[in-house]
């Protein structure tokens, strides 16, 4: 069965505490890995797609990586601001719209 | 502004009314989605629609039943609810099917009661 799997589930952080996210997935076909941004009250905001083990990409303090079975959001001296829920989502290769999201990591900030 | 417009923001219907959510983006995307985002789950998507065809239906009860007239907007028609469908259905585009970046509207938070 596909399956993705986010950890942990909830996360407290000091500011400036850098830490890692975790996306694992089992699925048939990866045609992509997702990650997202969600503010309360709020859709969730594209933050980067990795297509291929070994692929890496960065945005500001954020930074993806790709391995056969897993995805990491590595967060460097973190802000408060940076305090959301990053859902991660695989894109399987039996379908062009066949999208699977975890149920996200819920990421807070302590000034 | 994301360019995805939700109406309304918030719902409350009863288990015998009828009402439809609405969704408008203004990107030119040709692909459109509805999901659903419950408490604590993953969110579940529910239809895709290519250029006003739909592409996917992901196992979703009958009573709920989406229209997409143009490339720019995508209906939601709900009747006959069940209080476990109370949650944020969200609306999202992208260029096409499938491609990497989607951008999600805010939302409709709807409670069945």
């Amino acid at each position: 069965e596909d399956q993705v799997t986010q950890s942990p589930e909830a996360l407290r952080l000091q500011e400036g505490e850098s830490s890692s996210l975790n996306c694992s997935y089992t699925v048939s076909g990866l045609r992509g890995l997702f990650w997202y941004r969600q503010d309360p009250g709020k859709g969730p905001e594209f933050l980067f797609t990795l297509y291929s083990a070994g692929e890496e990409k960065e945005k500001e303090r954020l930074k993806a990586t790709l391995t056969k079975k897993e995805s990491f959001l590595h967060i460097t001296a973190p802000k408060p601001e940076d305090s959301a829920t990053y859902l991660c989502a695989v894109r399987l290769g039996s379908s062009a719209s066949k999208i699977i999201f975890g149920s996200g990591t819920r990421l807070s900030i302590r000034p | 502004e994301t360019g995805v417009t939700q109406t309304p923001r918030h719902l409350v219907m009863g288990m015998t009314n009828k009402k439809s959510l609405k969704c408008e983006q203004h990107l030119g995307h040709n692909a459109m989605y509805w999901y659903k985002q419950s408490a604590k789950k993953p969110l579940e998507l529910m239809f895709v629609y290519s250029l006003e065809e739909r592409v996917e239906n992901n196992s979703v009860p009958s009573r709920f039943s989406p229209e997409c007239p143009n490339s720019s907007h995508l209906f939601l028609h709900l009747h006959t609810l069940q209080p476990e469908d109370s949650a944020l259905y969200l609306c999202a585009s992208s260029q096409e099917v499938g491609n990497t970046e989607a951008f999600f509207g805010q939302g409709t938070r709807l409670t069945v009661v």
